[in-house]
Formats: structure tokens, sequence, C-alpha cells
């Protein structure tokens, strides 16, 4: 099993800022990773499939990068809408699987 | 548009069983696969069960494997997840979940069904 680890656990930050996240695969993923974004008392929202391709409909400060086992969203300004938990996950194998997620607080 | 509305949770005792339902609409639903996804309170995301869209293919959570059951209906519009021999580390919100650009991501999610495994 690939084994994500998300790192920071927690990062606090202010609107208007830069938010970078990480991601990090046990095993080479190749680009097979997305980024979703989970609000409390809602469902995951798909951000970016295959490491960097916006989903639909999501703002442009949203961007991923990364391949093989090391991956980067980034939020280029924070709105105050931002503020949620974010998730990794891989399909490169099966069994699919998540990182633990890293919340994103207003500082 | 999409919608996924699951049912079928609720509490069961340590070792019972429990049937999840997923009514599908807004797409043409024998022509994707379909996921159940979980959450324990509080906890990160747990991605449990795939089904192709013809039912062909089925992958499992190490965590379920041989206890859980996915299936479909597809003349229904029906995703399942039979659960059986439950445990406690089973209660979660499970999520059905469409990968609507059959890449093998989580495109649209239902609301959740909450399963709880207690005594």
């Amino acid at each position: 099993e690939i084994v994500l680890t998300q790192s920071p656990d927690t990062l606090s930050l202010s609107p208007g800022e830069r938010a970078t996240l990480s991601c990090r695969a046990s095993q080479s993923v190749s680009s097979y990773l997305a980024w979703y974004q989970q609000k409390p008392g809602q469902t995951p929202r798909l951000l970016i499939y295959d490491a960097s391709n916006r989903a639909t409909g999501i703002p442009a400060r949203f961007s991923g990068s990364g391949s093989g086992t090391d991956f980067t969203l980034t939020i280029s300004s924070l709105e105050p809408e931002d503020f949620a938990v974010y998730y990794c996950q891989q399909r490169s194998n099966w069994p699919q699987t998540f990182g633990q997620g890293t919340k994103l607080e207003i500082k | 548009q999409v919608q996924l509305v699951e049912s079928g949770g609720g509490v069961v005792q340590p070792g019972g069983s429990l049937r999840l339902s997923c009514a599908a609409s807004g797409f043409t639903f024998s022509n994707y696969g379909l996921h159940w996804v979980r959450q324990a309170p509080g906890k990160g995301l747990e991605w449990v069960a795939y089904i192709r869209s013809d039912g062909s293919n089925k992958f499992y959570a190490d965590s379920v494997k041989g206890r859980f059951t996915i299936s479909r209906d597809n003349s229904e519009n029906t995703l399942y997840l039979q659960m059986n021999n439950l445990r406690p580390e089973d209660t979660a919100v499970y999520f059905c979940a469409q990968d609507a650009s059959g890449l093998g991501y989580f495109d649209y999610w239902g609301q959740g069904t909450l399963v709880t495994v207690s005594s």
C-alpha cells in the first residue's frame, strides 16, 4: 500500500498570504495524484487532478505541482473561504489511498 | 445534475451486518465507476471500495477485504455496500463517490450515511 504523508499537519496563515501544502508518497505515483478540499460539515471537493490540472470551476489561485513522490498544492493568495482541510489522494496503485490531511487555519 | 444519495446507515453491534445503498441520478449510471469512501468522526478520509461501470472489476481496502462487498444494479441506478462482521473501527460516515472523468478520482460525492458499530 502506498502511504501518503502530508505536511504540515496544521498551517496557520492570514488572508492574502500564500499557502504551500506538501504531500509525499512512499513510492512513485507518477502524476496520478489529486487534491481535495473539505470544509466542516461538507463533502470533499476535487481541486486538482493528475498533479497539476485544476478541476472544473476551481479558481486559478489553486495550483498543483510535482511528480513521482513529491507534490505541492499552492494557494497563491488566501481567501477567507479557503480555510479548510486539504487531502491528497493517489490512484496509481490499488488500494487507492489518502494522506492524513492538512488543516489550513486562520492566523 | 449529478445526485448521489446514500442510505442504510445506523447503529449495529460488533459482528453484525448492514447494507448501504447509494441512489444515483443525473447521469448515465452504467457508464461510470463508483467508489465508497469513509470518514471516521473527526478523522481523515479512507477509501473503501471501487466497482467498475459494468461490475466486472472490484477492489477493496485491506481493512475491509473479506468482510465488505461492493455491488451495483445498473437497472436501478443503485450502488451497494454489504458490510459483514462489523467492528467498532468501521464506525464512520460512508460516502459514495463517482469517478466522472474515468481517471480514477472522486468528482462527485453524496452527503454520506453514518454507520455506528457499538454494543
